[in-house]
């Protein structure tokens, strides 16, 4: 496509529940990252991803989150049992590869836990 | 730790004025880049540098790389309502991961 492409933009869900965030990457960039950015915050690291493959999933905060890539595009972010303190934007951006090239964001997927 | 650390948190100047952030790094880097983010959304990427370029323009953007200081800066000139933004320096580590780690940004605001 033309550019990242996140969806839910908005996303509002109880404690506890489980969401899936999903990030549509430019066509033919190989790396992919997701981010996160609580409100008046920098951007936190979670994972990126070569290919379908995770080199570094570091940033995840707990057991609670995951992440997977298909096919070397789509990408789903997975929270479960949400807690409010989950509620942030979360940004998912690509590159043609990974860190050598300017990375492309999408307009992020707005998380509240109430 | 953050690896890219802006300064000042938060500028606020009139319309013309020239805007300068600062950035630090602490460790040896490929390239340092500036994104742009408004209202809390997606970042813009604006300029990359490479470890051995000094200085680069783009357009009313400026920016400089001192890698015997770990600092670059980024200079708007003749600053408009429309540059409003938070502006952020990232950088990929050397060695070990790739990701991109951005510092905690600077807060522009540009007054008409």
């Amino acid at each position: 496509g033309a550019g990242v492409s996140q969806s839910p933009s908005n996303k509002v869900t109880e404690k506890g529940k489980d969401v899936e965030l999903r990030c549509d990457p430019i066509s033919g960039h190989t790396a992919l990252y997701w981010y996160r950015q609580s409100l008046g915050q920098g951007l936190e690291f979670l994972i990126y991803f070569q290919g379908n493959s995770a080199p570094d999933k570091s940033g995840l905060p707990s057991d609670r989150f995951s992440a997977e890539r298909t096919g070397g595009s789509v990408s789903t972010l997975t929270i479960q049992r949400t807690q409010q303190e989950d509620s942030a934007v979360y940004l998912c951006a690509s590159s043609l590869d990974v860190g050598r090239n300017t990375i492309y964001f999408g307009e992020g997927s707005w998380l509240t836990v109430v | 730790s953050q690896q890219g650390e802006e300064d000042p948190q938060a500028l606020s100047i009139q319309e013309g004025e020239n805007a300068t952030m600062n950035c630090s790094y602490k460790t040896s880097i490929n390239n340092l880049q500036w994104y742009r983010q408004n209202s809390g959304r997606g970042l813009v990427h604006l300029i990359l540098i490479r470890s051995n370029e000094r200085e680069k323009h783009s357009g009313r953007l400026r920016v400089t790389l001192d890698t015997s200081k770990k600092s670059s800066s980024l200079l708007i000139t003749a600053s408009r309502a429309a540059d409003t933004a938070s502006y952020f320096c990232a950088t990929p580590p050397q060695g070990g991961s790739e990701k991109l780690v951005f510092g905690k940004g600077t807060k522009l605001t540009v007054n008409p």
